[in-house]
């Protein structure tokens, strides 16, 4: 297992369209996190699933924004209508289940909207 | 409100010396930490963790300690070497769920 894969690395949108993201995390782990990173600051949270269950979201996540882990494996994250303010670096995690297991992130997917 | 602070933005070592990253947390219900560094353009990288059932663990040239009561945690990496230059990242969360990000630490470690 090469760990938590994200597809793209980057894109480049224009203001107004939607955008999606996929994250592959560790083949054994059941928890799947997605966190948003600006310049200068420290990962945000922004949602966690437990298996194919949401079971937190962060305000930070308008209704512009969803998430979904249909059968528990991969996950996706869309954007609709972006904006300028979207532009970040858009990071996957996960974990094993348990408590005090570590969180393994991927190479993220940094979005610029023009 | 920020829940987890780095106050320091840069620190300087010299190679061979000790680096020192410091964090502090106000939440009372986080209950395991972790350090993470991170390279420009790439994803955190997990260094070492600690539960608030401890006050140290040491993995290699990395040591955390956790002092609960000045709710404050500092990993500690002798000696320093180039590789490790990148920004640190300390993180909390209440019982193995979403991790709460401090803003970062970009250490420099010069030869």
């Amino acid at each position: 297992d090469t760990g938590v894969s994200q597809n793209p690395r980057h894109k480049i949108t224009k203001r107004g369209q939607n955008v999606t993201f996929r994250c592959d995390p560790i083949s054994e782990h059941n928890r799947l996190y997605w966190y948003r990173q600006t310049l200068g600051q420290g990962p945000e949270f922004l949602t966690y699933f437990q298996n194919e269950a949401q079971l937190e979201k962060s305000r930070l996540l308008s209704d512009r924004f969803s998430a979904e882990r249909p059968k528990g494996s991969f996950s996706t994250l869309e954007i609709q209508r972006t904006e300028q303010g979207d532009s970040a670096m858009y990071l996957c995690a996960s974990s094993a289940q348990g408590f005090y297991t570590e969180a393994f992130f991927g190479q993220g997917t940094r979005l610029t909207v023009v | 409100d920020q829940q987890v602070k780095q106050n320091s933005p840069s620190l300087s070592v010299q190679e061979g010396r000790i680096s020192i990253l410091n964090c502090d947390y106000t939440n009372s219900m986080f209950d395991y930490f972790l350090w993470y560094k991170k390279y420009p353009a790439e994803g955190p990288t997990f260094l070492i963790s600690i539960s608030s059932i401890k006050d140290k663990n040491e993995d290699g040239r990395f040591t955390v300690f956790l002092n609960k009561s000045a709710k404050h945690l500092s990993l500690h990496i002798v000696p320093s070497q180039p590789g490790d230059s990148a920004v640190y990242f300390c993180a909390a969360s209440p019982g193995a769920q979403k991790l709460v990000f401090g803003q970062g630490t970009r250490l420099t470690i010069n030869p």
